[in-house]
Parts: structure tokens; C-alpha cells; sequence
């Protein structure tokens, strides 16, 4: 079975402070992504990844970094979290296949920001 | 524009009762896929099913069926004799394939939140 998994469940930090999050999974997958989850609105995409140190952005990609150093591990960066920026981030892979395999996710993190 | 609709919002239902969860996409791609996911109150997203633009058949999986109509730009699924262990928020999502497509993106529907009670 794939695993994504998620550094953390739940996420405290202050207003001004970076943040990482970060995320491996453990099947050798090329594509990893990044979203955020607010109520009413879905799963928006911050960031994807196709390789190691490739990224591309997403809807959402304002106030968002990310760094993928190793094909395991696709972290995710807010360079000075503000109070938008609480919500619930979930990490997903896939394999690059022209089938379009389905992204598995990780258990998400809930982040707030005081 | 939203790629893919989900209309509704919150579903509530007694057990045992049927209920079916509507998604309506758009899309310009020849080739794409369709995927379901269910997320229940633990929080991790589970996927349910992908369905290619080239199978129309109905597909059926134990208390879950698919209806896949290109027609009506339609994915809908449907639960019998729905259980409580069904609450949960579902997901449609759209990814495309064609030629120029950013491949294995999904674009997500808002969710619907069906609540079963006992």
C-alpha cells in the first residue's frame, strides 16, 4: 500500500514565523502536490512536483513555497504565516502515467496561526 | 470557471435509505478521468473509483455504483442502504490527458457532506 505521510497531525505557530511542512511517501512516485482545505470551498492545489527539484504552482501559490531536494520528500513553506493561512494541508502522490493514476494522500495537518 | 460541480453541499439521510451524490464537470480534453474520494471525519482522503472518458459502463462495487454519462458531463454515485459509516464528505475530481494537459492534476469539486443517521 502507498504511504504518504504527513510530519504532523496538528500545527501551532505565530503570525510572522516560517513554517515547514513536510511530506514522504514511500512509493517512489514522481508527482507530489500540495493543497490546502477550507470549508465550502474544497481541495484547493498550492504546488506540484513532477522531480526532484522541479515544481510547478497551483491555484493558490501566494505566500507558499516549496522544496523538493529528494524524490521521497516534498516539503511545503510559508515564509511568514499570516492568520489566512490557517487550515488544513493535505499532501498527495501519484505516478506519472499517461493513464492518470489516482493521488494518494496523506492524513493532512491542521495548522493554526495565532 | 469550476471544472467540476458538485451542487450539493449537505445530504442528510436516515440508514437503509438509497442516495445518490451528483457531479457535473467540464472539460474541452478528449481524454480525461473522473475519481471519486471519500473523506470521512478522520480526515484522510480515500480514493473510491477513476473512470476513464472512453468507459461509459456503469460500474457497480458492493452498496456503490457509478453513473457515468458524457452526454450530461455527469459522474454521479450512488449509496444503497446507506450506513453511518458512509458520513463523510465526498469528492469529485476531474484530471485531464489530452496533448498539453498538465498530466495527473486533478481539479477538485467542493465536496458534499453526507450525514447518515441512525
Amino acid at each position: 500500500d502507498v504511504k504518504v505521510t504527513q510530519s504532523s497531525r496538528y500545527l501551532v505557530k505565530r503570525t510572522g514565523e516560517k513554517v515547514f511542512l513536510e511530506c514522504v511517501q514511500d512509493m517512489d512516485h514522481e508527482n507530489m502536490f500540495w493543497y490546502r482545505q477550507d470549508p465550502g470551498l474544497g481541495l484547493r492545489l498550492i504546488y506540484f512536483s513532477y522531480d526532484v527539484k522541479m515544481k510547478e504552482k497551483g491555484d493558490i501559490p501566494e505566500g507558499y513555497s516549496v522544496s523538493r531536494e529528494k524524490k521521497e520528500r516534498f516539503s511545503l513553506i510559508l515564509e511568514s504565516a499570516s492568520t489566512n493561512q490557517t487550515s488544513m494541508y493535505l499532501c498527495a502522490s501519484s505516478s506519472i502515467d499517461t493513464s492518470n493514476q489516482p493521488q494518494h494522500f496523506g492524513d493532512g495537518t491542521r495548522l493554526s496561526i495565532l | 470557471a469550476q471544472k467540476v460541480t458538485q451542487a450539493q453541499t449537505e445530504i442528510s439521510v436516515v440508514e437503509k435509505e438509497d442516495v445518490t451524490l451528483d457531479c457535473v464537470y467540464e472539460t474541452r480534453d478528449t481524454t480525461y478521468y473522473l475519481f471519486w474520494y471519500k473523506q470521512p471525519p478522520s480526515g484522510e482522503l480515500v480514493f473510491l473509483i477513476r473512470r476513464n472518458s472512453f468507459d461509459e459502463q456503469n460500474e457497480i462495487s458492493g452498496r456503490y455504483s457509478w453513473n457515468f454519462q458524457k452526454s450530461t458531463s455527469s459522474f454521479n454515485f450512488t449509496i444503497t442502504a446507506s450506513q453511518v459509516v458512509d458520513s463523510a464528505v465526498y469528492f469529485c475530481a476531474l484530471s485531464e490527458a489530452d496533448r498539453g494537459s498538465t498530466l495527473g492534476r486533478l481539479y477538485f469539486g467542493r465536496g458534499t457532506q453526507l450525514t447518515v443517521w441512525p
